[in-house]
């Protein structure tokens, strides 16, 4: 079946570094969406990916949807402890397939 | 800001027995889901709901899982014969006028099997 990977499983950072998680598909996307997992929480929706190549930022966040419409990528600049969390891409079929999610750790 | 709320937030329950999960969708939306997550783990889907039927179901629904939209507002998960393996938390999530826009997720039920 499909499967959405990503890397790395975790990652833990000083405040102020960068950080950047991938996200892989076995299969061809129609889009691709990206959720933030705060501790304890839900999944909340950050941002979709749609045209091959695009590439999208939300401030300290840059998203990007590669040219084979395959795989993406979130990068985060000079990462705050609110950051914190579990970052998921989600790859749209016919349905949402979440991938494996990156856990950030920041230490202040 | 419309929320998906869900109900109960903590469910404890024997091996064996029922259990339903309910949530109430976004108003205006025409897609509901049903996602589980194991502690830790990434996020599953279940199952999605589109004009009153099953428009896409997991490996995992299998049989004892069912879903149904009683009333207008309402949308539940029923488990038959819960299993310990079915402890997770358990996400609901509505969209809009497609599939591919973005889901908005309730804030989940945590099922517990003893």
């Amino acid at each position: 079946g499909q499967q959405v990977m990503q890397i790395p499983q975790y990652q833990h950072v000083q405040e102020g570094e960068d950080f950047t998680t991938y996200c892989n598909s076995s299969t061809t996307l129609s889009n691709i969406q990206w959720y933030k997992q705060r501790p304890g929480g839900h999944p909340v929706f950050l941002i979709q990916l749609v045209k091959s190549g695009e590439v999208k930022k939300q401030k300290r966040l840059t998203f990007q949807f590669g040219e084979a419409k395959k795989n993406s990528s979130l990068h985060i600049t000079a990462t705050q402890t609110t950051d914190v969390g579990t970052y998921f891409c989600a790859g749209v079929t016919d349905k949402l397939i979440f991938g494996t999610g990156t856990r950030l750790q920041v230490f202040p | 800001e419309p929320e998906v709320t869900q109900t109960p937030s903590h469910q404890v329950t024997q091996m064996g027995q029922e259990v339903i999960l309910r949530c109430v969708p976004i108003s205006n939306h025409l897609y509901f889901y049903w996602y589980r997550q194991i502690l830790g783990q990434k996020v599953e889907f279940l199952v999605s709901f589109y004009n009153n039927e099953i428009s896409e179901k997991s490996e995992i629904f299998d049989d004892q899982f069912s879903v149904e939209r009683p009333d207008g507002s309402n949308f539940t998960l029923k488990i038959r014969s819960t299993k310990l393996e079915d402890s997770a938390m358990y996400f609901c999530a509505s969209s809009g006028l497609t599939v591919d826009q973005p889901q908005h997720f309730g804030d989940g039920t945590r099922l517990s099997i003893l």
